[in-house]
């Protein structure tokens, strides 16, 4: 079965400033999806970003980019530019394109974000 | 485009009541999940529906919890009778069966149940 780690349960970053997530997951599969979530008090659950396994570049949304790592089964979330409206719960996220495993989505524990002015 | 919708918001009950939660999802979306997201967790899938067919409802506590997919649209999800162990938040989520954002879930605002 899949799994997913965020060590991280809290990270602060100044408003303007950079920070990265991190996400580590286990898999045998070779092609899968993997997603930043974003949950902020009001509980609706934003896609961030997403990233398909077989693509060796990074994806990148705006202030939001990836650094995947296959090999190393890695995969961060840098926010650049950070602003007091980041400041949610992230949670990174594993979808398997196998059949046996469906499509669900296997989360993280989550990482808090907070934002300072 | 609507998002998906979910009802009631927030529910508070007694321990060994029943409860029971809706979720409209986005027109169109062949596939729906309820999730289950405890304090400080990440969600966890409950059930998963491919039109109105149960695809896999593996974690489902099937002792207590119920769910159904009435013409392949809205869903309801039950729990008789609720633990104190239940209280979370539960998530409903809808993904298209065709394009570009196939492996995209679409979450509802959730639904947070306190168990006393």
């Amino acid at each position: 079965a899949q799994t997913v780690t965020q060590s991280q349960p809290e990270m602060s970053v100044q408003e303007a400033e950079t920070v990265t997530l991190s996400c580590t997951y286990d898999t045998s599969e070779s092609d899968y999806y993997l997603f930043w979530y974003k949950q902020p008090p009001s509980r609706q659950m934003i896609l961030v970003i997403r990233q398909e396994a077989y693509k060796q570049q990074n994806a990148t949304e705006n202030r939001f980019s990836v650094n995947f790592q296959k090999a190393a089964k890695s995969f961060s979330l840098k926010i650049s530019d950070s602003q007091l409206g980041d400041a949610a719960m992230y949670f990174c996220a594993y979808r398997s394109l196998g059949q046996e495993y469906g499509n669900k989505l296997v989360f993280g524990a989550g990482t808090i974000l907070r934002v300072k002015s | 485009e609507a998002g998906v919708a979910q009802s009631p918001r927030y529910k508070i009950i007694e321990k060994r009541q029943s409860v029971a939660f809706w979720c409209n999802p986005i027109s169109g979306h062949a596939t729906l999940y309820w999730y289950q997201q405890i304090l400080g967790q990440g969600p966890k899938l409950l059930i998963q529906f491919q039109n109105n067919g149960v695809v896999d409802d593996s974690q489902l506590p099937k002792d207590r919890f119920s769910a159904e997919r009435l013409k392949g649209v809205d869903s309801t999800l039950k729990i008789q009778p609720a633990k104190l162990e239940d209280s979370a938040v539960y998530l409903c989520a809808s993904s298209p069966s065709s394009g570009g954002r196939v492996f995209e879930q679409f979450f509802g605002p959730g639904t947070r149940l306190t168990v006393l």
